[in-house]
């Protein structure tokens, strides 16, 4: 079974911490999107990644996908109210056309 | 910016009552997916359409649950009866692929509860 893993799975800080969540899977993964969800409402993409050892960089959202495109982490700086939600990483694993979601992470950013 | 829409946003129904979902996809996204999405996990493939073919219903209980995309534009989700274990959210999304990159967009969901 493939397997997306997110840590961590709850996060609660202070506005103005930097944070990292991780996805992690055993699998390789062709891309990987990332999504933040808030309550009621579908996710929304994030971002793309593709290549191994690729870093995007949306304003104070930082993506990386591993050299070996197994893994991929979301460092976010200066964290805000505005960023709480839940934030999942999915993507097809290499080969197949199946999409499947991690775990999830549930941030909430404290004023 | 195109958006994948979906009707109800909301449905409350009894259980053993049927209950539909629509989604009408981005438009020329060809790949259309249904998920059910359990409050704070992510969310869990019930089907996947190639134009209007299913290429995916592994995890659809086909016992009480249809779907369909006739035309192969928008869809729909049917549950028949519904019960109460069927409570969640249920997401469309639609994707297009691009250099050999699939990216899924979201619409806003529907939320069933089931009494």
């Amino acid at each position: 079974t493939q397997l997306l893993e997110q840590s961590p799975q709850f996060l609660s800080i202070q506005e103005g911490e930097n944070l990292t969540v991780y996805c992690n899977s055993s699998s390789v993964f062709s891309s990987l999107q990332w999504y933040r969800q808030e309550p009621g409402e579908g996710p929304v993409l994030l971002v793309t990644v593709v290549t191994g050892g690729e870093v995007k960089k949306l304003k104070r959202l930082t993506f990386q996908f591993g050299d070996a495109r197994k893994d991929s982490s979301l460092h976010i700086t200066a964290a805000q109210p505005g960023d709480t939600g839940l934030y999942l990483c999915a993507g097809p694993t290499s080969g197949t056309y199946k999409y499947i979601f991690g775990t999830g992470t549930r941030l909430k950013v404290l004023a | 910016e195109a958006e994948v829409a979906q009707s109800p946003r909301y449905k409350i129904t009894e259980k053993s009552q049927a209950v539909a979902f629509w989604c009408d996809p981005i438009s020329g996204h060809a790949t259309l997916y249904w998920y059910r999405q359990i409050l704070g996990q992510g969310p869990e493939l019930l089907v996947q359409f190639q134009d209007e073919s299913v290429v995916d219903d592994s995890q659809l209980p086909k016992d009480r649950f249809s779907a369909e995309r006739l035309k192969g534009v928008d869809s729909t989700l049917k549950i028949q009866p519904a019960e109460l274990g069927d409570s969640a959210m249920y997401l469309c999304a639609s994707s297009l692929r691009l250099a050999g990159v699939d990216t899924q967009y979201f619409g806003p969901g529907t939320r069933l509860t089931v009494l």
